[in-house]
C-alpha cells in the first residue's frame, strides 16, 4: 500500500520561528509536491522536485524554501514564521517516468503560527 | 502554466438528487485530468482520471466524468447521491512539466 507521511498533524509555532514539515514516501517516487490548503483557494502549489537536490517554484513560493536530500525525503521550510502562513500544509508524490499516473497525499499538517 | 476553474465552491443537495461539478482547464498541450475526493477529515483519494482513450471515465463510487477536449473541460457527474458523498472535489491538471494543478475545490453536502 501507497504511502506518503507528514511528520506532524498539528503544529503551532511564533511568528519569527524557523519551521520544518517534513514529509516521506516509500513508493520510490521521483515527484514530490508541496501544497497549501485554505478554504475557498483549493490547493496551491509551493514547490515541487522531481528528482534529488532538484526543486521548482509553484505559484505561491515566497516565504518558503525546500530540501530534498533524498529521495523519499521533501521537507519545507518556513524561513520566519508568519501568521499568514496559518495554513493545512499537504505533500504529495507521483511517478516521473510516466506522466500517466496520479499524485498520492500525506494526511497533512495543520500549521498555526500565533 | 496550466490553471484549473471549478464553479458554484458550495453545493448543497438532497440525497438520491443528482450532481454534476464543472471543471475547466487551460493548458495547450497534451494532459491528464484528475478529480479527487476529500472526506471530513481524511486525506485526499483519487475518484477518477483521464489519460487518453474513452473520453467518459468511470470512477470509484459510481462517479463518473467526461473529457471534452473542444470545451477544455472535464465534468463530474454521479446520478443519485448519498449522504456519504458529502466531502470537497477537486479538479486537478497534470501537463508535460508534471506540475499538477488544482482548482479551488467544490464543497458538496448532501442532506439526507
Amino acid at each position: 500500500d501507497v504511502k506518503v507521511t507528514q511528520s506532524s498533524r498539528y503544529l503551532v509555532k511564533r511568528t519569527g520561528e524557523k519551521v520544518f514539515l517534513e514529509c516521506v514516501q516509500d513508493m520510490d517516487h521521483e515527484n514530490m509536491f508541496w501544497y497549501r490548503q485554505d478554504p475557498g483557494l483549493g490547493l496551491r502549489l509551493i514547490y515541487f522536485s522531481y528528482d534529488v537536490k532538484m526543486k521548482e517554484k509553484g505559484d505561491i513560493p515566497e516565504g518558503y524554501s525546500v530540501s530534498r536530500e533524498k529521495k523519499e525525503r521533501f521537507s519545507l521550510i518556513l524561513e520566519s514564521a508568519s501568521t499568514n502562513q496559518t495554513s493545512m500544509y499537504l505533500c504529495a508524490s507521483s511517478l516521473w517516468r510516466n506522466m500517466n499516473t496520479e499524485a498520492f497525499f500525506g494526511q497533512g499538517t495543520r500549521l498555526t503560527v500565533v | 502554466a496550466q490553471s484549473v476553474s471549478q464553479h458554484n465552491h458550495h453545493v448543497i443537495l438532497s440525497e438520491a438528487a443528482s450532481l454534476e461539478l464543472g471543471c475547466n482547464y487551460s493548458y495547450g498541450g497534451t494532459v491528464n485530468l484528475f478529480w479527487y475526493v476529500q472526506y471530513p477529515g481524511q486525506h485526499l483519494q483519487l475518484l477518477l482520471k483521464y489519460f487518453s482513450g474513452d473520453p467518459l471515465v468511470k470512477g470509484i463510487k459510481g462517479f463518473e466524468a467526461e473529457f471534452i477536449k473542444s470545451k477544455f473541460s472535464f465534468n463530474l457527474r454521479k446520478p443519485s447521491v448519498q449522504w456519504s458523498d458529502t466531502a470537497e472535489y477537486f479538479c486537478a491538471v497534470n501537463g508535460w512539466n508534471n506540475r499538477l494543478a488544482f482548482g479551488k475545490g467544490n464543497q458538496v453536502v448532501v442532506i439526507p
